[in-house]
């Protein structure tokens, strides 16, 4: 079945580590993005990339970064620099760059120790 | 400013019962207007997608309504299940750009039996 993959579902990481976050699909699709969702909070962008080899700065990228080396992957990586990293994260992708048929990764939740 | 509000923050209802969830945008131009559900520590996933010449969409037990004049969505729940305890999202699609997506906060529903 095509679909978007996220792993692991629970991680916990340490003051001071980076850790990374993975997604993949087999879906054919162009575009990838990285939700942060809050508690009594909407969904915020923090990356999204439309194409192989390049990648746009979301709403907050701050402590983040990215890669797509291939199409079927997306990795996140949380780094130090990200004060308040717990919070549970969504992997999305869309077919064409305009955003149509977003289709969601189950999550990963993302704890600090 | 481009923004989604969703109405009641939360609900709780008998088993059985119906209910009406509200979104209430200032997104425009306008593009398309989506209900997810999301269960707890998973994904959304897709109800129903609108776009502006669409007044109504079934999906089963769910009926979305758009007036696209006053900005304002619904989403009917008919015959309430266990199961559809979740949390709905409304999402708002603007005409431009590839970050083109303004999230609301949800409405975090209980159904009880």
């Amino acid at each position: 079945d095509g679909g978007i993959t996220q792993s692991p579902k629970y991680l916990f990481r340490k003051e001071g580590q980076n850790v990374t976050l993975s997604c993949e699909q087999n879906l054919n699709h162009d575009a990838m993005y990285w939700y942060r969702q809050d508690p009594g909070q909407g969904l915020r962008l923090i990356y999204y990339s439309q194409i192989v080899n390049d990648f746009q700065k979301g709403d907050i990228a701050e402590g983040y970064s990215v890669s797509r080396e291939k199409k079927e992957s997306f990795p996140l990586t949380v780094t130090s620099a990200q004060k308040n990293p717990t919070a549970f994260y969504l992997c999305a992708s869309t077919l064409g760059w305009r955003g149509d048929g977003y289709t969601f990764g189950s999550g990963t939740r993302l704890t600090v120790v | 400013k481009n923004q989604v509000e969703q109405s009641p923050q939360s609900l709780i209802i008998l088993e059985g019962k119906n209910c009406t969830l509200q979104c209430n945008y200032t997104v425009s131009p306008f593009s398309n207007l989506r209900w997810y559900k999301q269960d707890t520590g998973r994904g959304p996933v897709s109800l129903t997608i609108m776009t502006f010449s669409e007044n109504t969409k079934s999906n089963g037990r769910y009926t979305a309504t758009l007036d696209a004049d006053t900005k304002q969505s619904s989403l009917h729940i008919t015959a309430s299940q266990l199961s559809d305890s979740a949390s709905y999202i409304c999402v708002v699609s603007h005409q431009t750009g590839a970050n083109n997506l303004f999230f609301g906060t949800g409405t975090r529903l209980t159904v009880i039996p």
